[in-house]
């Protein structure tokens, strides 16, 4: 979906590093959640938000913090990178005003 | 929590019908939906159903919801080369974080 954006779309890191990504959507949804892809295993919810003030965990929050710095941008940061966090990640702001669904472009991310 | 399970694999010939299954274990679904995504790539929004709908057609495409046997199916019409990707069903529980539940996706090979 060409309102939402994710940077970087690609990042190689290092076990121990912090890192950040960032997810901004245009269409004003109060709402927003960050989830990761695994092969084999779908898509599963890491953190979400429902305004700027309500910050929720999700089922894998372990090892991720979040920042929900105004209603339009949502970061998910990784405090110390480790090698099976190596993932695709997806924001996905919403849902909109008829219940569907769009997803951010995505961010690989690979921890050596 | 949310159990949504889809087959892994299906392989259909170029200009036949694919239909992808989809069975999921919470009653309080209220809205299922389809996604597409191609090697490298996003998740594209094919379709999505209502709980409270049995069908839906947009296209080459006809969602199938049986809500007494929490089962979904996405029939592909004429399908062709460029369909070939994997599909994830995902439904939205009406409870909690009202976020997606995600199957495991399944890969179609589309045999010219």
């Amino acid at each position: 979906d060409a309102d939402v954006t994710q940077t970087p779309r690609n990042r190689i890191t290092k076990t121990g590093k912090r890192i950040m990504l960032e997810c901004s959507q245009t269409k004003g949804h109060d709402r927003m959640y960050w989830y990761r892809q695994d092969p084999g295993l779908g898509l599963r919810l890491i953190y979400y938000s429902f305004d700027v003030k309500d910050i929720n965990k999700g089922e894998i929050s372990d090892g991720y913090s979040v920042s929900r710095q105004a209603q339009a941008k949502f970061s998910l940061s990784l405090e110390s990178a480790i090698p099976n966090q190596t993932a695709l990640y997806f924001c996905a702001p919403g849902p909109g005003h008829w219940d569907e669904q769009f997803f951010g472009p995505g961010t690989r991310l690979t921890v050596l | 929590g949310e159990d949504v399970e889809q087959s892994l694999f299906l392989s259909v010939r170029e200009g036949d019908s694919s239909v992808i299954n989809c069975t999921y274990t919470d009653s309080s679904s209220t809205y299922l939906y389809w996604y597409k995504q191609e090697p490298g790539a996003g998740l594209q929004l094919l379709t999505y159903i209502f709980s409270n709908m049995d069908m839906k057609q947009d296209q080459r495409l006809t969602v199938l919801l049986n809500k007494k046997d929490k089962h979904l199916s996405l029939r592909i019409a004429d399908t062709q080369t460029g369909d070939s990707a994997i599909y994830f069903c995902a439904d939205r529980l009406q409870t909690g974080a009202n976020n997606l539940f995600f199957g495991t996706g399944t890969r179609l090979t589309v045999i010219p």
